[in-house]
């Protein structure tokens, strides 16, 4: 079974403070995704990844960077936390083909105060 | 992107009973799954089904690509079937998911 493992299920952070989500996949999958997801909207892309260093802007980039320097961990990286990007935040991997699913982490749940 | 309809938003449910979850979505797709997200958040894949139709015990799916439909069936619902049911296709040619608002599914004892 795949394994998508986010590093925190809940973070509390400043308004200001620059957060690092992690997220790590045991497949050797070449496809990351990071979504979003607040209520009444489900879920929005922010970035993806289809390979080392390699990266694509989703629906909502704005305010978010990202990083992977290696295959199976991708970072999202909050610069400047802001209190409208409180929300659940959900990892996803994937493998090299379209025609594959998506498996996702269990979400970290950021509050910023 | 693709627009995703899911309907009905909220249902409940007495146990025991069945249900028909729909979604529909705005371009042709070259992927679609259904997901079912359980009270601690945590999203479970339930189904990878761009076309066809699957089953896994209560519950099975069907997706008719060329009307742009897929449906999702569960049949003798439980307790633990609560939650929200998210419809997610991809549209041909793009690497990621496009995903409905979801079904809020509360089944009662």
């Amino acid at each position: 079974d795949v394994k998508v493992t986010q590093s925190s299920r809940y973070l509390v952070k400043r308004t200001g403070e620059k957060v690092f989500l992690e997220c790590v996949q045991d497949m050797d999958h070449e496809n990351m995704f990071w979504y979003r997801q607040d209520p009444g909207l489900g879920l929005r892309l922010i970035y993806f990844s289809y390979d080392v260093k390699m990266k694509e802007k989703g629906d909502i980039p704005e305010g978010y960077s990202v990083s992977r320097e290696k295959k199976e961990r991708f970072s999202l990286i909050l610069e400047s936390a802001s209190t409208n990007q409180t929300s659940m935040y959900l990892c996803a991997s994937r493998g090299g083909q379209i025609n594959q699913p998506q498996h996702f982490g269990d979400g970290t749940r950021l509050s910023i105060l | 992107g693709i627009q995703v309809e899911q309907s009905p938003p909220d249902l409940i449910l007495q146990e025991g009973a069945n249900s028909t979850l729909r979604c529909n979505f705005s371009d042709s797709v070259n992927n679609l799954q259904w997901f079912h997200q359980n009270p601690w958040g945590q999203l479970i894949n339930l189904f990878y089904i761009p076309s066809g139709t699957k089953q896994n015990g209560r519950l099975s799916a069907t997706t008719v690509a060329t009307e742009r439909y897929s449906l999702l069936y569960i049949s003798s619902s439980q307790t633990t079937d609560s939650g929200v049911y998210f419809c997610a296709p991809g549209e041909t040619g793009a690497n990621n998911l496009f995903f409905g608002t979801g079904t809020r599914l509360t089944v009662i004892p």
